[in-house]
């Protein structure tokens, strides 16, 4: 049965780092890509970031180019999303996704969803 | 990138009647390349649709969308106490993917 599960719960300082990881059960991760969203506070939805683990291709939110970072680790069936210099705003609960490709062999819809991790950032 | 607007932005009724979410394109979404989300508080988003009329196993036949182009619409038939929640639809025709801003469906 498929099954996301994500790390738990970070705090961090303005300008420091978090690493979340998101491990995948019931599938393998080159068989299909993982998308990160993330939801602030009494927000919406933000797409930020997909993997595609079989090559490795990788997309990112404009907004947040250059912050962030996807990896996979194929072996352990894991996936990372690094954000470097946190801000407030980037408090929010982060989820990943499984991510099902469309007709054309493109990032897609999302079908199972990890149980979100909670990044506070705070002085 | 495509812009999505829902509305309304919430729709207040009762257990027992129909409901009737929109969400509008910007721009045409390729192939109807359009999902909708179910999200209750403190759990991730559920798909409810994909391919603008698609549902995946499991998820009940009150559930329908339809549309094309830039239209779309997510229609809950009947009901039910635990459909009460907020609703999102999200375009994968082109990147960036986005969503939109959500419609809370609550209890009149």
């Amino acid at each position: 049965q498929v099954h996301l599960l994500q790390s738990g719960a970070e705090v961090r300082r303005p300008g420091a780092s978090v690493k979340v990881s998101c491990k995948a059960s019931g599938f393998s991760l080159t068989s299909y890509g993982i998308t990160w969203v993330r939801q602030a506070p009494g927000q919406g939805l933000q797409w930020m970031a997909w993997i595609n683990s079989y090559n490795g291709n990788t997309e990112y939110a404009e907004s947040l180019q250059g912050r962030v970072t996807v990896t996979t680790d194929t072996f352990s069936n894991t996936v990372y999303m690094e954000v470097r210099s946190l801000r407030s705003d980037d408090t929010a609960v982060y989820f990943c996704a499984r991510d099902i490709l469309n007709d054309y062999g493109d990032p897609g819809h999302f079908d199972y969803w990890g149980q979100g991790t909670l990044v506070t950032v705070s002085s | 990138e495509i812009v999505l607007t829902q509305s309304p932005g919430t729709l207040s009724l009762s257990p027992g009647e129909r409901a009737t979410l929109s969400c509008r394109a910007s721009q045409s979404v390729r192939n109807g390349y359009l999902a909708w989300y179910q999200q209750k508080p403190g759990q991730a988003p559920r798909l409810l649709i994909y391919g603008a009329s698609s549902r995946p196993t499991g998820i009940p036949d009150r559930f329908s969308g339809i549309g094309s182009g830039t239209d779309f619409t997510l229609t809950i038939s009947r009901l039910e106490p635990e459909d009460f929640a907020v609703y999102y639809c999200q375009q994968y025709g082109r990147s960036p993917r986005t969503f939109g801003q959500g419609t809370k469906v609550e209890v009149k």
